[in-house]
């Protein structure tokens, strides 16, 4: 059974730089079938979406986001890892991973979240 | 990139039908899909492809899409329905870097 953890620093200040990792397992994120994507919530609001990337490299971004943002595959790991430069207190929020078949369309499985809170 | 607004909320009765509406431009055009989110959980994918269920959904879940506007509808509304929904939609793009997925605001559903 496929699982999703994000792992990561909870309290991030101010102007520095936010770092998270999805550890998959139970399936492979070198599968050629899927896309590996990040999500957040804000405490109390909508989803938004921040990337999708493939095993290869290749990353479509949020284009809000995309100056701030750095996808990396981590392959031996299984692990996705997401890196938001230059935080401010509008970047704290639940930032969820999750997969992306693009034959569907849409995030099929999700992990549970971790949230991190931007606070000096 | 698109934006996709929906109704902040939807009330319905137990046993009744409800209908949750996505609008976006040339809508129709994409694949729209759909998420249940519960309070303290992840979100669950309830309608994808506009139309499909996964694994586990329930027959009372549906959607369609056509035009500007795409639809979820949960007919036969249990109390265990009440909950956040997002609808999303995924446009391909004409090459790899522009493909773009996007969320509508939520709904959320109240069964009195």
């Amino acid at each position: 059974q496929l699982q999703l953890q994000e792992s990561g620093p909870g309290l991030v200040k101010p102007a520095e730089t936010l770092s998270l990792t999805c550890t998959v397992s139970g399936g492979s994120i070198s599968s050629s079938s899927y896309y590996w994507g990040w999500i957040r919530q804000p405490p109390g609001k909508g989803l938004e979406w921040i990337a999708n990337t493939y095993y290869t490299g290749n990353t479509y971004f949020n284009p809000s986001l995309r100056s701030r943002v750095t996808i990396s595959v981590l392959t031996p790991e299984n692990q996705i890892s997401l890196r938001l430069s230059s935080v401010t207190a509008a970047d704290s929020a639940v930032y969820y991973c999750a997969r992306f078949p693009p034959r569907e369309g849409a995030f099929d499985n999700w992990g549970q979240g971790t949230l991190v809170t931007v606070s000096s | 990139s698109s934006e996709l607004t929906q109704p902040p909320s939807v009330s319905v009765s137990p046993g009744q039908t409800a209908s949750i509406t996505c609008s976006g431009d040339k809508l129709g055009d994409k694949y729209v899909c759909w998420y249940q989110q519960k309070p303290g959980q992840s979100p669950v994918l309830v309608i994808y492809q506009d139309v499909k269920r996964p694994s586990g959904i329930p027959e009372r879940f549906s959607g369609s899409n056509s035009g500007n506007t795409a639809t979820l509808t949960i007919s036969g509304t249990q109390a265990m329905d009440e909950a956040d929904y997002y609808c999303q939609a995924w446009d391909a793009g004409t090459a790899w870097d522009t493909s773009t997925v996007v969320f509508g605001g939520g709904t959320k559903l109240t069964v009195l």
